[in-house]
């Protein structure tokens, strides 16, 4: 069975630029998550989608980032403009419905570095 | 506020020995807790999912417990090998799913 996929899993860009990462989750997983994860500290969650529908966003400095999951399948996640305090690496992860007991399973993650 | 802490924050032991990462939580209302493994570069792997009524899960050399009237949960690597050197992070789950994350300990094994 193939895992979460990620991409690109590095980035460099300077502050103020703009960047789009992109995520296709396991197959049939109805809930897509994206983390953020700043070096020396566990994953922060930025947004939880089922399906195509948001379940939580409250995470998410939404005047800079944005994601979607449009088909309710694969995903992106847009930063813009970036900050210097935006380098981290940006975690998704899927499980089957998302149910407290549901196994979250993490792609190899997006390392950003914003100079 | 739900909150998981852990400890210690690193650790350094040798291979072969035995280590015991502790963390506490008050995440309430509870569903679940689970240790995850982190290699450097990777995303996080399940280790073991303990649920309320659960004191004790083994996989192979990890064996994690959990005192559900404490709020406490360890977990113990035994015979440590160099490909345990990671970072191990305590989740605990909210009855609403939501899932909150220890900072983790970064464990580093030398040979």
């Amino acid at each position: 069975e193939a895992g979460v996929a990620q991409s690109p899993r590095y980035k460099i860009i300077e502050k103020r630029q703009s960047v789009a990462f992109w995520c296709n989750p396991i197959s049939g997983h109805a809930t897509l998550y994206w983390y953020q994860q700043i070096l020396g500290q566990g994953p922060k969650l930025l947004i939880q989608f089922q399906n195509n529908g948001v379940v939580d966003d409250s995470q998410l400095p939404k005047d800079r980032f944005s994601a979607e999951r449009l088909k309710g399948v694969d995903s992106t996640l847009k930063i813009q403009p970036a900050k210097l305090e935006d380098s981290a690496v940006y975690l998704c992860a899927s499980s089957e419905r998302g149910a407290p007991l549901d196994e979250q399973f993490f792609g190899p993650g997006t390392r950003l570095t914003v100079l | 506020k739900n909150q998981v802490e852990q400890s210690p924050q690193s650790l350094i032991i040798l291979e072969g020995k035995n280590c015991t990462l502790q963390c506490n939580y008050t995440v309430s209302p509870f569903s679940n807790l689970r240790w995850y493994k982190q290699d450097t570069g990777r995303g996080p792997v399940s280790l073991t999912i303990m649920t309320f009524s659960e004191n004790t899960k083994s996989n192979g050399r990890y064996t994690a417990t959990l005192d559900a009237d404490t709020k406490q949960s360890s977990l113990h690597i035994t015979a440590s090998q160099l490909s345990d050197s990671a970072s191990y992070i305590c989740v605990v789950s909210g009855s609403q799913g939501n899932l909150i994350f220890g900072k983790g300990t970064k464990l580093s094994v030398k040979p």
